[in-house]
């Protein structure tokens, strides 16, 4: 069975940083594009970053180039983004996903909620 | 970048309708798109991808056309447990993926 854990979501003030981590069980973890879609509060969905297979390539929404920073270990089969300078417009539920071939995120996690406010 | 649009953003049926929702991308994406239902509270559930691909495991009524800029999901007979808000979802390249505002089906 596919399992996406999402961790790590807290209540912080603007400007502060935090780490998103995403344990991934039950497919080989290595084979998929992992990336992190996000929804604030009562509104729709949007993604947020993508990383390949091995790590060397990483793609991101405009709004968080330059503050967040997806990555990722094989060996642990986990995914994270780190996020940096944080502001009142991040806050949503962050969900990690996945993707192979021509089939987009087909598996989703249960989401963790980052709240920015002062 | 690829901008996705949604129309309606609300629609009102009754159970045994048959529903379109369709979606619009603002250049062509070929045959790269995907739909999900999402529920309250729940996370994203994958219906359709490339465009008219069925997921393993969703109800035959569910069924997407369309290619180029313009998309359409058909739920053929809607079901109670398919009140939910549906999003399109462009992934012509994974450098920028984009989802559309939703279309949220309630209750007539």
């Amino acid at each position: 069975e596919v399992q996406l854990v999402e961790s790590g979501g807290a209540l912080v003030q603007p400007g502060e940083s935090l780490r998103l981590s995403c344990a991934a069980s039950g497919f080989t973890f290595s084979t998929y594009w992992m990336g992190w879609v996000r929804q604030a509060p009562g509104n729709g969905l949007e993604w947020v970053a993508n990383i390949k297979t091995d790590g060397s390539d990483k793609y991101y929404v405009d709004s968080v180039k330059g503050r967040f920073t997806i990555s990722r270990d094989n060996a642990k089969n986990s995914v994270y983004l780190q996020m940096n300078s944080l502001r009142a417009e991040d806050t949503a539920i962050y969900y990690c996903t996945r993707t192979q071939g021509p089939v987009p995120f087909d598996d989703w996690g249960q989401g963790t909620l980052v709240t920015v406010s002062s | 970048d690829i901008q996705m649009t949604q129309s309606p953003s609300t629609l009102s049926a009754s159970v045994g309708d048959r529903v379109i929702i369709s979606c619009r991308a603002s250049q062509s994406i070929n045959s790269w798109l995907a739909w999900y239902q999402q529920k309250p509270g729940k996370a994203p559930k994958l219906l359709i991808y490339k465009a008219s691909s069925l997921e393993s495991g969703v109800p035959s009524r569910f069924s997407g056309t369309g290619s180029g800029t313009e998309f359409t999901l058909t739920i053929s007979s809607l079901q109670p447990d398919d009140f939910a808000t549906y999003y399109c979802h462009q992934y012509n390249s994974y450098t920028q993926f984009t989802f559309g505002p939703g279309t949220k089906v309630d209750i007539k």
